[in-house]
């Protein structure tokens, strides 16, 4: 199956840093998700980017499909960005498989 | 839009009892999933669902685990006997006509 791997696993920022997280895959995929998971064990959804750029306030992510990776990009980080990162991708009608995440802790 | 629901949020129980979680995904999406997350890990797959049939169930311990979904909507998930390795949050996430899935609040299940 397709496996998905995470950079870095830990990150700790000074608040308004920038960051750069960094998902591998190792085969063609036709979704991959970004999500943040909340103290609460809730996923949030962040980008839906199987290809291509996206922006939505602090955060943008990328992915080049045809070299198999994404980035999300967190700009002036808040203490709020802190938790989990997941990226998670598909292929097909099958469903997602997760990274192991990317834990982030912005210290004020 | 109403999102995907869960309950209960939490529940803890010992070893040996039977625990039941249920999962409304968001109106019209055909295809439904529950996954397992292990504390300090990425959630995995335990079984998808295709309206009211399973199509991939590789991965559920079928000695203990069981899920339905009878009518194609709601889905419940049961775990009998629960082991103490169960303990996790598990996840309901539902997909319609494209390829995005969206994900419940989770239920996070101890069990002592």
């Amino acid at each position: 199956g397709i496996q998905v791997e995470q950079s870095p696993p830990d990150l700790i920022l000074q608040e308004g840093a920038n960051s750069t997280l960094r998902c591998n895959f190792s085969d063609s995929v036709n979704n991959l998700q970004w999500f943040h998971q909340n103290p609460w064990g809730q996923l949030i959804n962040l980008f839906y980017i199987p290809s291509g750029t996206k922006q939505n306030g602090r955060l943008s992510a990328t992915t080049v499909a045809t070299e198999r990776y994404s980035l999300l990009y967190i700009s002036s980080s808040q203490t709020t960005d802190s938790g989990v990162y997941f990226c998670a991708v598909s292929s097909g009608n099958t469903p997602l498989v997760f990274g192991k995440g990317t834990r982030l802790s912005v210290i004020a | 839009e109403a999102g995907v629901a869960q309950s209960p949020r939490y529940k803890i129980i010992e070893k040996r009892q039977s625990v039941a979680f249920w999962c409304n995904p968001i109106s019209g999406h055909a295809t439904l999933y529950w996954y397992q997350q292990i504390l300090g890990q990425g959630p995995k797959l335990l079984i998808q669902f295709q309206n009211n049939g399973v199509v991939d169930d590789s991965q559920l311990p079928k000695d203990r685990f069981s899920a339905e979904r009878l009518k194609g909507v709601d889905s419940t998930l049961k775990i009998q006997p629960a082991k103490l390795e169960d303990s996790a949050v598990y996840l309901c996430s539902s997909k319609g006509t494209s390829a995005e899935q969206f994900f419940g609040p989770g239920t996070r299940l101890t069990v002592l």
